[in-house]
């Protein structure tokens, strides 16, 4: 069965200072990762994944298959970038889409 | 574009009622909704997976005739929590996959709703 560890419950950082929010996955397939973003009293909404490659909001998260690990990376954190992040894994090539999600990361970015 | 909205945002209910929740995917089509448990400062409990014109799968230790969710369309899932108590007290939360997003597993999801059972 596959899993996703977050193992920071809570991340503090100042502004302007790099952030990176960990995440690490047990699969033996192929697996699709994601991250999704939760602000304040909002929905959940996709921030990035894997297979797009993207840049988003400054965020960018690049899977380490060697190390089973698909870390956020954010060079210089903004105070809107406070959220709770999920880390998830979802199967490749599958119809099912069902998808594991870690216990997430609340990140405060402070003034 | 790929909005779900839930309702109700928040119901409260008496012991012992049953609660419907509706899920709609607005502007598309979804092949697959998924319906999760959020408790406070938690991750996302994955409750079942509702796939349209079948049954439900649901997830080790969820009771499927506690739980009913139906698919009756591909833009609307709806759960019914029967005979509810305060132990189901949560935060409830659907998503669904956009059926043309081919095998990209992206969810879109709903804004919860908040369930309290007195």
């Amino acid at each position: 069965a596959q899993r996703v560890t977050q193992p920071e419950k809570l991340l503090s950082v100042f502004k302007g200072a790099p952030v990176e929010l960990k995440c690490n996955y047990s699969y033996s397939g192929s697996p699709e990762l994601f991250w999704y973003v939760q602000y304040s009293r909002q929905r959940l909404q996709l921030l990035l994944r894997h297979i797009s490659r993207e840049s988003i909001k400054g965020f960018t998260a690049d899977l380490n298959k060697g190390e089973t690990s698909f870390h956020l990376k954010k060079p210089f954190a903004q105070e809107e970038d406070s959220a709770m992040y999920y880390c998830a894994l979802s199967l490749l090539n599958t119809n099912a889409g069902k998808s594991t999600f870690g216990d997430g990361t609340t990140l405060t970015v402070k003034p | 574009g790929a909005v779900v909205s839930q309702h109700p945002s928040w119901v409260i209910c008496k012991s012992g009622t049953s609660v419907k929740i509706e899920c709609r995917s607005l502007d598309f089509q979804a092949t697959t909704m998924f319906w999760y448990r959020q408790f406070p400062k938690q991750s996302l409990m994955l409750m079942a997976t509702s796939n349209e014109g079948s049954k439900a799968t649901y997830e080790q230790g969820v009771e499927k005739d506690k739980f009913l969710i139906n698919h009756a369309s591909l833009t609307l899932s709806t759960l019914t929590v029967t005979s509810a108590h305060p132990e189901d007290s949560s935060f409830y939360i659907c998503s669904a996959r956009d059926r043309t997003s081919g095998r990209f597993n992206e969810q879109f999801f709903g804004p919860g709703t908040r369930l309290t059972v007195l």
